[in-house]
């Protein structure tokens, strides 16, 4: 399997435009978890979805932000409109089990910088 | 909210050295899991622990867990450059949703 892939790897921007970034998680996994990494904050999780649905989106700053997953191999998210803050590494992770959630699979993650 | 917090935030030794991460958390936990991230790269999974564990063995890792005191350890043995990376633990809060802290830069000098 070739992993968790994201695209794009990199993202430059300027303030304003619209960003989406995609995610396809492994094949069989039935949990996929958006993540921001920056200095500041560290690692922080968006939102969560289990068998496709969104289960907890309680970490999405605001409405700027949205995420779907259309299907079970494919999520993305959106920034619209987006800002220099919402600069960052966003990995996508995936699970097996979305009961336990033991063991995430990281993608490789984009780096959006908005200018 | 971040869940655990791993200390010290950096650390520095000597190949051959043993090299010790701790994380402490807030609130009961189902498990505790390690991942390493190296520079530019998502995280990668090392080692889980359950709740009702105190201490498991993976390879040069050795994690322990004292629910008591709501914190965990991260021995790597015998450290290699290879090692150098960035360490986070993961707690679920008792909701099954992994959290992270900021993480532990561990820096092996050959």
């Amino acid at each position: 399997d070739a992993g968790v892939i994201q695209s794009p790897r990199h993202e430059v921007t300027e303030m304003g435009q619209e960003v989406t970034l995609r995610c396809k998680p492994i094949s069989g996994h039935n949990s996929l978890f958006w993540y921001r990494q920056t200095m500041m904050r560290g690692l922080e999780l968006l939102i969560y979805f289990n068998n496709n649905v969104p289960i907890d989106d309680s970490g999405m700053p605001e409405d700027r932000f949205s995420a779907k997953m259309p299907n079970a191999s494919f999520s993305t998210l959106k920034i619209q409109p987006s800002e220099p803050r919402d600069s960052a590494v966003y990995f996508c992770a995936s699970i097996e089990d979305g009961a336990t959630n033991e063991k995430l699979f990281f993608g490789s993650g984009t780096q959006l910088s908005v200018l | 909210s971040q869940q655990g917090e791993e200390d010290p935030q950096a650390l520095s030794i000597q190949e051959g050295e043993n090299a010790t991460m701790n994380c402490s958390y807030k609130t009961s936990i189902n498990n505790l899991q390690w991942y390493r991230q190296n520079s530019g790269r998502g995280l990668v999974h090392l080692i889980l622990i359950r709740s009702n564990e105190r201490e498991k063995h993976s390879g040069r890792l050795r994690v322990t867990l004292d629910t008591s005191k709501k914190s965990s350890s991260l021995l790597i043995t015998a450290s290699r450059a290879a090692d150098t990376a960035s360490y986070f633990c993961a707690t679920d809060g008792g909701s099954y949703i992994p959290t992270f802290g900021r993480g532990t830069s561990l820096i092996v000098h050959p």
